[in-house]
């Protein structure tokens, strides 16, 4: 079945610096990537969504990418913030039967003042 | 608009003993999710309502784990009996969509389990 790699597990950055987070996919016919945060009790809220049509979305800060030959797929958060300190999850979409996200393990971002 | 609602927010039982969740999705929402999620990973979806009909449990451990969804609005996840493995977070998430996946899936705020 679908398998969602996330690296790294942990990332510390210092404020105002940029934070990558990468994940790579099995499945060639997942069309659908988003990526989502948690913050410490809550649930997952989605940042930012990528379709297998484009390349690149931009969303202020929050950028994501995504390369359908490789099967990988990146966050990138530029001029990071405290408030950016949460674990980050990447899914994909596979399409096979019905329809569902398999996610990635996680990643642990602190934003270090 | 109101996000989605989940009961209880914790829960602390003995192994063996049986648990029910609660979730009250997006009104509209047509498609409807139960995710685990065990410490220090991902989601891992367990079962997935298109309205008040099964599209996916496939990953649902039938033999102690059940969920309905009678109506198309509320559901209900339980556990019975409950063994320590389950201890996790339950996530109940729902999307507009009828095809489930493509529209953004909004997720409560979850059930944090403990099992001892």
């Amino acid at each position: 079945g679908e398998n969602v790699e996330q690296h790294p597990s942990t990332l510390s950055v210092q404020e105002g610096d940029s934070a990558v987070i990468k994940c790579t996919y099995s499945d060639s016919a997942s069309n659908y990537f988003p990526w989502y945060k948690q913050e410490l009790g809550k649930g997952p809220q989605l940042i930012i969504d990528i379709r297998s049509n484009v390349g690149e979305k931009k969303d202020q800060r929050i950028a994501v990418t995504l390369n359908k030959t490789a099967k990988h797929f990146s966050l990138h958060i530029t001029e990071t913030q405290p408030e950016d300190s949460a674990v980050y999850f990447c899914a994909a979409r596979i399409i096979q039967g019905a329809q569902k996200l398999v996610f990635g393990q996680g990643t642990r971002l602190t934003i270090n003042p | 608009e109101a996000g989605v609602a989940q009961s209880p927010r914790y829960k602390i039982i003995e192994k063996r003993q049986s648990v029910a969740f609660w979730c009250n999705p997006i009104s509209g929402h047509a498609t409807l999710y139960w995710y685990q999620q065990i410490l220090g990973q991902g989601p891992k979806l367990l079962i997935q309502f298109q309205n008040n009909g099964v599209v996916d449990d496939s990953q649902l451990p039938k033999d102690r784990f059940s969920a309905e969804r009678l109506k198309g609005v509320d559901s209900t996840l339980k556990i019975q009996p409950a063994k320590l493995e389950d201890s996790a977070v339950y996530l109940c998430a729902s999307s507009p969509s009828l095809a489930g996946g493509q529209n953004e899936q909004y997720f409560g705020p979850g059930t944090r389990l403990t099992v001892t």
